[in-house]
């Protein structure tokens, strides 16, 4: 039983590349979601999705593709890298229904553009 | 909107001490969650204990324990007889407790060093 597995730990890009960061979890949870984390910012929501098919945006969305087209997977785009996209990423998953935690992190994915 | 703040970007405590870390947080929901994780230097996010606004008495996990106060909006965390495995980032995170809601508000973490 892997839980979240985020792909890959660590990544440097060039300003102007794309890339795919990949999350894929084997424990059936609809609710899936992406975070990124910088220094004295605390963990900021990114997208989420509620279900395949469904996503929405969370705080910081600008730069960020996603897309859910399966329950096992939630691929984070970044479609033109920027300086300001430098930060440790994290999928995070649960169970949907009312609050109340249940989250399950990936181990995270730390990214450099240069 | 929902906002946690820790007001303590960095707290050091001696190995068998006691630290408390705190947590103020603004919401006008009246139903919601409060947590306290813990993440070392190897990323991971670990969950150390949990708190239901609806319930009065103060979660405590072991040697961590918060001092939930509603009103003041106010959760910080104790960890007793600190232990040089308790060395890690602390963040405070909110989420709300309806249907659908689904969010977690993180405050901007507390580095917790242990001298021993």
């Amino acid at each position: 039983n892997a839980g979240v597995t985020q792909t890959p730990k660590f990544q440097v890009l060039k300003t102007g590349q794309s890339m795919t960061l990949q999350c894929a979890q084997d424990m059936n949870h609809e609710y899936m979601s992406w975070y990124r984390q910088d220094p004295g910012m605390g963990l900021r929501l990114i997208h989420y999705s509620v279900g395949a098919g469904i996503t929405d945006q969370g705080e910081v969305p600008n730069g960020y593709n996603v897309s859910r087209s399966t329950t096992e997977d939630f691929p984070l785009r970044l479609l033109s890298a920027a300086p300001s996209q430098t930060s440790v990423y994290f999928c995070a998953t649960r169970y949907s229904g009312t609050g109340g935690g249940g989250y399950t992190f990936g181990s995270g994915t730390r990214l450099t553009v240069v | 909107a929902q906002t946690v703040t820790q007001s303590q970007p960095e707290m050091s405590v001696q190995e068998a001490e006691t630290v408390t870390l705190s947590c103020t947080y603004d919401t006008s929901e009246s139903d919601y969650y409060l947590f306290w994780y813990k993440q070392p230097p190897s990323r991971q996010m670990i969950l150390v204990i949990r708190q239901e606004a609806y319930k009065q008495q103060n979660a405590t996990e072991n040697r961590f324990s918060v001092n939930f106060q509603k009103a003041a909006k106010s959760f910080s965390l104790k960890i007793s007889d600190s232990q040089l495995g308790d060395a890690a980032m602390y963040f405070c995170a909110y989420e709300k407790g309806l249907q659908g809601a689904q969010k977690l508000v993180f405050g901007q973490g507390t580095r917790l060093t242990i001298n021993p």
